[in-house]
C-alpha cells in the first residue's frame, strides 16, 4: 500500500509549453496527496497539495488533480519557465511519515 | 522563520572518523525527521522524532545514531560510515507526526556527506 508511481522519470520541454506529470498510487485510504518541488543543491519544498474532497486546486500556473476513481494525481504546469526546472516528487502520508513518488526531472528550455 | 537549518552543508570523513550532522528549527515543530536521498532517487526515511523521542527507525545500521537534545535540535552522529553511505542527508520537520496527513514537511537544504 505504500508505493507510489510517477511518471515520467524526465520531461524536456519548450518554455512556455504545458508540462504534466503523473503518479498513481494504490491505497485506497489515501486522502491528502502533494507535490514537492527539488533544485539544484536544494531540499524539497512543497508547492501544491489536494485533499480527497477536492477534484482540482489551482495556484497561478500550477494545478493538481485529483482522480479517485482511477487513484492518480497530476501536477499540471502551464507557461513553463526555465525556473521551473527542478526535479519534482508526488508523495503520500504513510504512519508518521511521507513515501516519495520517484521523481521526474523536469528541464525547461528556453 | 519557517527555516530549517543544517550544518555542515559538506563533509568528507574517512571510514574510522566519528561526525555529526546537525540540524535546526525554530518553527515550534514537534516532529523532525532524517531523510537520505541518493543521486538521481526521493528522500528515503531513515528516523522520526516525536515529541524528542524515537518514534520510527526505519531498520538503520547502527553506524548511524540519531540524537533530539531538545524540540528544536536534531542531531546524527556517524561513525564507521562506508563509502556507499555517500549521499545528501536531508533533516525536515512537521508540526505533529499526525499532521503529514494534512499539513506541510519542511525540509532543510541537506548535508552532502562523502565517505572515503
Amino acid at each position: 500500500g505504500e508505493n507510489v508511481e510517477q511518471h515520467p522519470s524526465t520531461l524536456s520541454v519548450q518554455e512556455g509549453d504545458s508540462a504534466v506529470i503523473k503518479c498513481t498510487y494504490s491505497d485506497s485510504a489515501s486522502n491528502y496527496f502533494p507535490w514537492y518541488k527539488q533544485e539544484l543543491g536544494k531540499g524539497p519544498q512543497l508547492i501544491i497539495d489536494i485533499r480527497s474532497n477536492v477534484g482540482e486546486k489551482k495556484d497561478q500556473r500550477i494545478a493538481v488533480t485529483l482522480n479517485k476513481t482511477a487513484k492518480h494525481f497530476s501536477l499540471h504546469i502551464t507557461e513553463t519557465q526555465p525556473e521551473d526546472s527542478a526535479v519534482y516528487f508526488c508523495a503520500r502520508p504513510g504512519f508518521q511519515k511521507l513515501v516519495f513518488g520517484t521523481g521526474t526531472r523536469l528541464l525547461v528550455s528556453p | 522563520d519557517t527555516e530549517v537549518t543544517q550544518t555542515p552543508k559538506h563533509l568528507v570523513m574517512g571510514m574510522t572518523n566519528k561526525k555529526s550532522l546537525k540540524c535546526e528549527q525554530h518553527m515550534g515543530h514537534r516532529a523532525m525527521y532524517w531523510y537520505k536521498q541518493k543521486a538521481k532517487k526521493p528522500p528515503e526515511l531513515m528516523f522520526v522524532y516525536s515529541y524528542e523521542k524515537l518514534s520510527i527507525n526505519e531498520s538503520v545500521p547502527s553506524r548511524f545514531s540519531p540524537e533530539c537534545p531538545n524540540s528544536s535540535l536534531l542531531n546524527l552522529h556517524l561513525h564507521a560510515l562506508q563509502p556507499e553511505d555517500s549521499a545528501l542527508y536531508l533533516c525536515a520537520s512537521s508540526r505533529a507526526p499526525g499532521e503529514l496527513s494534512t499539513g506541510e514537511l519542511f525540509f532543510g537544504e541537506g548535508s552532502r556527506l562523502t565517505v572515503l
